[in-house]
């Protein structure tokens, strides 16, 4: 079966690291996705990509960075990470833009101490 | 500016029935989504809605009204295992997705 799957599940780094997490999708999707939750807000989107080479800034993108090299991977960097940066981040993928539902991954944990 | 508002909390009994309303203010409609995520897991897919009615899948329906801005998932029997967080989401006219921040649902035996 086709799937998503982020790596680590869970991370603690200090202030100021270079962080990179994972996401591998089987499902052979041009769209991926890299959203952050934090309780009390609903999904926020922080980079997004319609295919090879293409990355665009979403609502909270200030102090992220993707890149994508191949349709199966969308790594997210945490340039100098802050603790303003704790927080739950799925990445996701969709057949289409315009109808298709997005598919998680199961999301890594993120602490910045 | 957009936004999606839905409530907080919702609590009901076991084999009952609860409706979880959505209202949203957005920069366009295409479509709206209903996602379920279970504590500490990855949101999955409900429903979709893009015209206005009811669509009925298995115990869960849902229901759009684009002139009101309005959508609610209709939960019938519910299980212990519907305890849960629903999220709703618009899709903007430039087909962002917009989401609500959740109802977490709390079922009582």
């Amino acid at each position: 079966d086709a799937e998503i799957t982020q790596s680590p599940r869970h991370k603690i780094t200090e202030t100021g690291r270079q962080v990179t997490l994972a996401c591998h999708q089987t499902w052979n999707h041009n769209n991926m996705f890299w959203y952050r939750q934090d309780l009390g807000h609903g999904l926020r989107l922080i980079h997004y990509s319609y295919g090879v080479q293409d990355t665009n800034k979403g609502e909270v993108s200030d102090g992220y960075s993707v890149s994508r090299s191949n349709t199966e991977d969308l790594p997210l960097t945490l340039e100098s990470a802050a603790s303003s940066q704790t927080s739950v981040y799925f990445c996701a993928s969709s057949e289409t833009v315009e109808m298709s539902p997005l598919h998680f991954g199961n999301g890594t944990r993120l602490t910045v101490t | 500016g957009q936004n999606i508002d839905q409530p907080t909390e919702m609590t009901a009994t076991e084999g009952a029935i609860v409706q979880i309303n959505c209202t949203y203010q957005t920069s366009g409609f295409n479509g709206l989504f209903w996602y379920q995520q279970h504590a500490g897991e990855a949101p999955t897919f409900l429903s979709y809605n893009v015209l206005d009615g009811l669509e009925e899948k298995g115990r869960f329906s849902s229901f759009l009204s684009r002139s009101k801005g309005y959508s609610y998932l209709l939960l019938k029997e519910l299980q212990m295992k519907d305890s849960a967080s629903y999220l709703c989401a618009v899709r903007d006219s430039n087909y962002q997705l917009i989401w609500g921040a959740g109802t977490k649902l709390i079922i009582k035996p």
